[in-house]
């Protein structure tokens, strides 16, 4: 059956930390790896990942993939209270009208 | 553009009631998903339309639920007849046609749903 694992389930850090949100996957087919910010409300789109090695950027975001490895990580710096949110991760099907399966999702806490 | 939009915000209904949420797509959009989340399972996707036309619902629980997209700027989910377990967050998303653009999902603010 195909999966998203994501690790660790949930994680409380204080502003200024640095944190790595981890995101594994086992599905029979690949198209691209969409991370996602859900804030008590809908999921608002990151970033979207279909090639190796290539880091996408955005502010103090950023997220690359491994497709050998199969994983994908986050890292969010300087963290603000903000960036409190759950942090989602889904697989992309090709040819499938854009179907997504979703991991269980971070839960980040970052305290003043 | 006014994003996804759903409706009710919030719904509480009694046991055995029927439930009919809506979803108004962004215009242009030609893909639609239903999503449903809860603290034990996730974000699970239950059904999506490409160009009106239901292409997978093997998310969908059971057979008191349905879905239907009419036209392209309307869909609707329909539980008949609820039950306590399908209380939940029910999320509406859409997502351009492919070759325009980024094509992320788009979500809609969702529908709290508790039955009682």
């Amino acid at each position: 059956e195909d999966k998203v694992v994501q690790s660790p389930l949930s994680l409380v850090v204080h502003e200024g930390d640095t944190v790595t949100l981890n995101c594994s996957y086992e599905v029979t087919n690949f198209r691209s790896l969409l991370w996602y910010k859900q804030e008590k409300k809908a999921p608002t789109f990151l970033f979207m990942l279909t090639s190796s090695g290539i880091e996408k950027k955005s502010g103090r975001l950023s997220s690359i993939l491994d497709k050998k490895e199969l994983f994908s990580i986050l890292n969010i710096t300087a963290t603000q209270t903000g960036d409190s949110a759950v942090y989602l991760c889904a697989v992309e099907y090709p040819n499938q009208g854009g179907k997504l399966i979703f991991g269980q999702g971070t839960e980040l806490s970052v305290k003043p | 553009d006014a994003g996804v939009i759903q409706s009710p915000r919030h719904e509480v209904t009694e046991m055995g009631q029927e439930v009919t949420l809506r979803c108004k797509p962004i215009s242009g959009h030609n893909s639609l998903f239903w999503y449903r989340q809860t603290m034990m399972r996730g974000l699970e996707l239950l059904i999506y339309f490409n160009n009106n036309v239901p292409i997978d619902d093997s998310g969908m629980p059971e057979d008191r639920f349905s879905a239907k997209m009419p036209n392209a700027s309307f869909s609707t989910l329909k539980i008949q007849p609820s039950e306590p377990r399908d209380s939940a967050v029910y999320f509406c998303a859409s997502r351009p046609t492919l070759g325009q653009g980024s094509h992320e999902q788009y979500f809609g603010p969702g529908t709290r749903l508790t039955v009682t």
